[in-house]
């Protein structure tokens, strides 16, 4: 167990639909990346959070978004689902905004996405 | 950015064999490179990683080198065993990339008893 949470594990949906994955990190970890895993694509970094900020920005769809609350948990909202976007969703967490001083980064159970 | 390119895609072993996997990455900045095993309907889990001020690293029957100036790094499993079975991905950090990472495509190992 990574310490980092992940809500829902699975998710069917319609083409058009608006979903929101959960993401709660390791306790004390301030930082969120998001990615997505998909078996033409692999898995990719999507954007990440640092107490509250966003941090970097990868291959995110103009139709993805995401947050980070005060209580440091995250949401990724994907709006206007295509089949396309059926996927794996992974969330980890670090302390610090990188990877200095020996951090690591721990991967939630990650959320399966159908997209029907 | 970074580019990580990782092979074999698949790779088959007997019980007790050694397997190695390697990956070649773009950028030379960067300087953390992570090696993640992923179970079926499970998350990736770290199992050992490196940074770019050391060549080498192991831990029990997990070892992983690393060579900055050719710019390649590979993961060696020894005695492998049949619950080593599943999904490897090397992955690359650091430098203009920062925190995220960059995975390669994965390397689906099979051991057979």
């Amino acid at each position: 167990d990574s310490g980092v949470t992940q809500t829902p594990k699975h998710l069917i949906t319609a083409t058009g639909q608006r979903v929101t994955l959960r993401c709660s990190p390791r306790s004390g970890d301030l930082s969120v990346y998001w990615y997505q895993q998909s078996l033409d694509q692999g898995l990719q970094f999507l954007i990440q959070y640092y107490n509250g900020e966003e941090r970097a920005k990868g291959n995110i769809l103009e139709r993805f978004s995401a947050q980070q609350f005060p209580d440091l948990h995250s949401e990724l909202n994907l709006s206007s689902l295509e089949l396309g976007d059926s996927a794996l969703y992974f969330c980890a967490s670090t302390q610090t905004p990188g990877l200095a001083g020996g951090e690591t980064q721990y991967f939630g159970p990650g959320t399966r996405l159908l997209v029907l | 950015g970074e580019n990580v390119e990782q092979h074999p895609s698949t790779l088959s072993v007997q019980e007790g064999d050694s397997a190695v996997i390697k990956c070649t990455y773009s950028d030379s900045a960067s300087n953390y490179f992570p090696w993640y095993k992923q179970e079926l309907g499970k998350g990736p889990q770290l199992i050992i990683d490196i940074r770019s001020n050391v060549g080498e690293k192991k831990d029990q029957r997990i070892a992983v080198t690393l060579n900055k100036t050719a710019k390649h790094f590979s993961l060696h499993i020894t005695e492998t065993q049949p619950e080593d079975s599943a999904v490897y991905f090397c992955a690359g950090a650091g430098g203009t990339s920062y925190g995220k990472l960059t995975f390669g495509q994965g390397t689906i190992l099979t051991v057979h008893p």
